[in-house]
């Protein structure tokens, strides 16, 4: 079936780090893709999305790009900053049906 | 504009009891969808509305019954509790599926003893 595997957690950055969280999928078609973010205590927030193959989705300095051949969607930021902590979620719209989760990347930002 | 309400935000139940979790969304929303969170397993589909009338099962959907008989409302009721389903609960809506943006509730800290 329809999944997404992210890396797992937690991962700890000093302020201005570059971050990396990988994400792939596995999907029949061509499932819609999307980065949500958890801060602490919260519901979840859209954080960007992609609707199809090469589409880079750009948010709050946070990056990443739709790419079919990898079946991936990395999400990046070049300077991390204490307020971007938070748990970071990949998934996908594979039709008609509601989104798939990835299990989640927590990430801890330390001044 | 509310968005999506959920309620109770907190909740404790004794095992047996059971109880509704109420989503209303003011959006007009076609699809709507209940998950839950659990640490290490990220969001787990219960259940889901394509619309008021239609609902279907999502990946663990045992112990939960739903109902959607309007566009704005998409109640979830735990039927007898158990200590496995103490979670957070989050409710979503969005106009279809695809790359419509999906809208959460604040979510429903449940605890069952």
């Amino acid at each position: 079936g329809d999944s997404v595997t992210q890396m797992e957690g937690p991962v700890t950055l000093s302020e201005e780090a570059f971050l990396t969280i990988n994400c792939t999928y596995t999907a029949t078609g061509y499932p819609s893709l999307f980065w949500y973010v958890q801060y602490p205590g919260e519901g979840l927030q859209l954080l960007l999305k992609a609707t199809k193959a090469d589409d880079k989705g750009s948010n709050k300095g946070f990056e990443a790009t739709y790419r079919k051949e990898t079946t991936s969607f990395h999400l990046e930021k070049g300077s991390v900053q204490v307020s971007d902590s938070a748990v970071y979620f990949c998934a996908l719209i594979p039709g008609n049906t509601p989104l798939v989760f990835g299990k989640g990347t927590r990430l801890s930002v330390i001044a | 504009n509310a968005g999506v309400t959920q309620t109770p935000k907190f909740q404790v139940l004794k095992t047996g009891q059971s109880m509704t979790l109420q989503c209303a969304q003011d959006m007009n929303h076609e699809y709507m969808s209940w998950y839950r969170q659990d640490p290490g397993m990220g969001l787990r589909l219960i259940h889901y509305s394509v619309g008021a009338g239609i609902t279907d099962q999502g990946e663990v959907p045992n112990g939960y019954n739903v109902s959607r008989s309007t566009t704005e409302d998409f109640p979830l009721r735990l039927l007898s509790a158990a200590p496995s389903q103490t979670s957070v609960y989050f409710c979503a809506s969005s106009w279809g599926a695809s790359g419509n943006t999906i809208y959460f509730g604040e979510g429903s800290w449940l605890t069952v003893v």
